[in-house]
């Protein structure tokens, strides 16, 4: 079956360490994409990658990077510069030009303690 | 820049009593608009895409239309299962993709 897997489901990391999100798709989707959503609000862009070796920033990329080595990978590294990274990680994954349609995994939660 | 606001922020009905969610959208050349349903802890479920204005679709209960400043998500004789929130996005010519707040619908029995 064809999708798009978030893992880990739940992460709890230490305060000052790094930690790394995973985000992997075999739709053979061209762009893909971070998010974070707090609690009550919407989803808030970390960062997006139209092709390999390629990606942008999005609105909040301050204390996280990405890569994309891979068309199918697209890992999110939430670093200690990360003020408040307690919150909803989401990743999305869209076909683009001809059949723009966007699908998104099932989140990873992120606990600092 | 590029902006999404949805209305209302909350939205109750019994279950049968149609309505509208609004999404307004400013936003430098639209590659297209995104409807999407999400429940709580878990991630949005894709309904629908529109890319211009005039543009509708449909599935079950759920009707998105498109002008050019905004979109409409009707729901028509809605269910206590159509409760959750309900996001929409929209993707621009530099491809990134900006959803707005949601609206949170509670279908009561």
């Amino acid at each position: 079956d064809g999708g798009i897997t978030q893992s880990p489901k739940y992460l709890f990391r230490k305060e000052g360490q790094n930690v790394t999100l995973s985000c992997e798709q075999n739709l053979n989707h061209d762009a893909m994409y971070w998010y974070r959503q707090d609690p009550g609000q919407g989803l808030r862009l970390i960062y997006y990658s139209q092709i390999v070796n390629d990606f942008q920033k999005g609105d909040i990329a301050e204390g996280y990077s990405v890569s994309r080595e891979k068309k199918e990978s697209f890992p999110l590294t939430v670093t200690s510069a990360q003020k408040n990274p307690t919150a909803f990680y989401l990743c999305a994954s869209i076909r683009d030009r001809l059949n723009t349609e966007a699908f998104f995994g099932q989140g990873t939660r992120l606990t600092v303690v | 820049e590029d902006q999404v606001t949805q209305s209302p922020e909350a939205l109750r009905l019994q279950e049968g009593e149609s309505s509208s969610l609004n999404c307004s959208y400013t936003v430098s050349g639209l590659r297209g608009l995104f409807w999407y349903r999400q429940d709580p802890g878990k991630g949005p479920e894709f309904l629908f895409t529109l890319y211009s204005a005039g543009e509708e679709k449909e599935k079950e209960r759920l009707k998105a239309t498109l002008t050019k400043k905004e979109s409409f998500l009707h729901i028509t004789a809605p269910k206590p299962e159509d409760s959750a929130t309900y996001l929409c996005a929209v993707q621009a010519r530099n491809n990134d993709m900006r959803f707005g707040a949601g609206t949170r619908l509670t279908v009561k029995p």
